[in-house]
This record gives structure tokens, C-alpha cells and sequence, in this order.
């Protein structure tokens, strides 16, 4: 079974930082999921990514593969960023996603 | 993106009833959906992956009798949870993927508290 760990589990900082949470993980995957958790409990999906990097916006995720480890990255971070950000991890065939326990992200103005 | 709805939102109910929680694809025909469950302040976990027209399968210590999975057509599956028990209460949240490997479309989440 995979273990997905995150880093750090708590995070606060002040409006306009750069902002960058960890996902580690200890057994090879497919893909590697990036998620956004709102105080009311939805889900958004920020990234899917198997390999190199992604920009959407504001937002930057990378992967190694070979270290398997992930970082998402928060440029120019809004208070309105404040949420739960979510590591999760899917191996081969149709099994569904291995999560971290998340970070919860602070942006105070 | 697809969209994927949760009915009920909320649910409270008392010990010892049972809850259907309905998972609907509206944009896509779905041929295996996931259910997860998060307790508060920890992770999600896997509890069961649906599959259209035959049986869940599902994930290392949940009950199989306890959290019913029936996954009927393409855009709907339901997980009942028979007998519900304070310790059921939880967020519980589904996604649905085109295929492995791309991304997932979580629905909103059904919050259940068992008195």
C-alpha cells in the first residue's frame, strides 16, 4: 500500500508569498493527483500529473519521479487560497486514490 | 470538466436506520465510480470502488454488508449504509473518472451524522 506523506500539515502566511507544499509517496505510481478541499467539504481537482510539471494560472505543480515526490506551488498567494490541499496518489488498473492527510493553507491579508 | 452531484447533502438520522447516499454522472456515462469516506480531521480513504452491472469491490476492513454499493446504470450509484451507528457518522464523497489515469470529478459530499 502506498503511503502518501505531506508536508507541512499547517501552514500560514501572509498575502503575496510563495507558497509550496510537499507530497511524498513510497511506492511507484500512475499519476499523481493535486486537490483542493473547501471548508464545506467540496472537492476540486487543481492537477493531474505522471510526469514534468503543470501551470494553471497561479499554480504550479511538480513531480520526480524518480524521488517520487511532488510539490504544488502558490505564486502571488490570495487569502482567497486559504483551503485544504490535498496530495493523492493512483496506481496501475482502476483502483481509485490513496490520499495525504492534507495541508491546510492560511493566506491572511 | 464532468459533473457529479451527491443527494442527500446532509443526512442525520438515528441509530440504527439506513442511509442511501446517491452518486449521479450527469455528463457522462460512468462505468466505475469511487466512494471515500473522510472522518473529521483526517484523511480520505477509499472505502469502495462501483462497478456498472456487477459487484463493488471494495477496500481492505470496510463491511461489504454494512455499505451497500449498487451501481445501476451509467450515471448513477448509491452506497447504503444499513444500520447506521454513531460511528458511521462521516463526509462522505464520490468521484468518477473517464478512464485510469485522467483526472477525477469528486461530487460535493454527503455529510451523515448517526444519533
Amino acid at each position: 500500500k502506498n503511503e502518501v506523506e505531506q508536508s507541512p500539515q499547517n501552514l500560514t502566511a501572509q498575502e503575496g508569498e510563495f507558497i509550496t507544499i510537499n507530497c511524498s509517496y513510497s511506492v511507484g505510481i500512475s499519476a499523481l493527483h493535486w486537490l483542493q478541499q473547501h471548508p464545506g467539504g467540496g472537492i476540486v481537482s487543481l492537477f493531474m500529473l505522471s510526469s514534468g510539471k503543470k501551470k494553471h494560472g497561479r499554480l504550479i505543480a511538480t513531480i520526480n519521479i524518480q524521488e517520487k515526490h511532488s510539490s504544488l506551488h502558490i505564486t502571488a498567494s490570495h487569502p482567497r487560497d486559504s483551503a485544504v490541499y490535498i496530495c493523492a496518489v493512483e496506481g496501475g488498473g482502476a483502483d481509485g486514490l490513496t490520499f495525504g492527510k492534507g495541508t491546510h493553507l492560511i493566506i491572511q491579508p | 470538466g464532468a459533473v457529479v452531484s451527491q443527494h442527500p447533502s446532509w443526512v442525520i438520522c438515528k441509530s440504527g436506520t439506513s442511509v442511501k447516499i446517491e452518486c449521479r454522472s450527469l455528463d457522462f456515462q460512468a462505468t466505475t465510480m469511487f466512494w471515500y469516506r473522510q472522518f473529521p480531521k483526517q484523511s480520505l480513504m477509499l472505502m469502495a470502488t462501483s462497478n456498472e452491472g456487477s459487484k463493488a469491490t471494495y477496500e481492505q476492513g470496510v463491511e461489504k454488508d454494512k455499505f451497500l454499493i449498487n451501481h445501476a446504470s451509467l450515471t448513477l450509484s448509491t452506497l447504503t449504509v444499513t444500520s447506521a451507528h454513531p460511528e458511521d457518522s462521516s463526509f462522505y464523497i464520490c468521484s468518477v473518472g473517464r478512464q485510469v489515469r485522467e483526472t477525477q470529478y469528486f461530487g460535493p459530499g454527503t455529510r451523515l451524522l448517526v444519533l
